[in-house]
């Protein structure tokens, strides 16, 4: 079974930092790139980052860049997220997602693990 | 960026209805790189459409894609009680990547 899981979210205080993971099963990892969404509460879904199947290519929204790094760790089948001087805005459910069918980044997210809840407060 | 726009916001019908929901984009989405997803409460979002028109691996043909350059549609048939949800549209044609704000369909 395809299996997207997330972990390491949690409370968190402004300016803190956090590492969201996420573990795959069920499909070649590495033929795959991967992207995280998040959703605040009641919120819609915000885009935050993508990654290529090598890591040669990574993108992130306006509203992370600088602050959120991206990496992934093909040989554990993971993908990471990085998370520095956390603001209250950062507050909402982050998802890993698995592209439909490609290498590239540039497609449909077919796959989408459960999130993981990170709250960003004093 | 490319900015997109859902309408209606909220579309409220009964089952065996049809529903149309409409995706426009502030520029060209190349290639017609436009998904569709179906997120219900408490639920991880669901591909539905990719590629503006092409059903996702197991969705039913109720649901159906179409337009290209800045107007799209997602169009159900006739709706199942299972179908209400709220329907995010995407594109993934250029970075960052977007969402709209979503179209909640809801019973009457």
């Amino acid at each position: 079974e395809v299996q997207l899981v997330e972990s390491g979210g949690g409370l968190v205080q402004p300016g803190r930092s956090l590492r969201l993971s996420c573990a795959a099963s069920g499909f070649t990892f590495d033929d795959y790139a991967m992207h995280w969404v998040r959703q605040a509460p009641g919120k819609g879904l915000e885009w935050v980052s993508g990654i290529s199947w090598n890591s040669g290519s990574i993108g992130y929204a306006d509203s992370v860049k600088g602050r959120f790094t991206t990496s992934r760790d093909n040989a554990k089948n993971s993908l990471y997220l990085q998370m520095n001087s956390l603001r209250a805005e950062d507050t909402a459910l982050y998802y890993c997602a698995k592209v439909r069918g490609s290498v590239s980044s540039f497609r449909a997210f077919d796959i989408w693990g459960q999130g993981t809840m990170v709250t960003v407060s004093s | 960026e490319i900015v997109l726009t859902q309408s209606p916001g909220t579309l409220s019908l009964s089952p065996g209805e049809r529903a149309t929901l409409s995706c426009r984009a502030s520029q060209s989405v190349s290639s017609s790189y436009l998904g569709w997803y179906q997120q219900k409460p408490g639920q991880a979002p669901r591909l539905l459409i990719y590629g503006a028109s092409s059903r996702a691996t197991g969705i039913p043909d109720r649901f159906s894609g179409s337009g290209s350059g800045t107007d799209f549609t997602l169009t159900i048939s006739r709706l199942e009680p299972e179908d209400f949800a709220v329907y995010y549209c995407q594109q993934y044609g250029s970075s960052p990547f977007t969402f709209g704000p979503g179209t909640k369909v809801d019973i009457k």
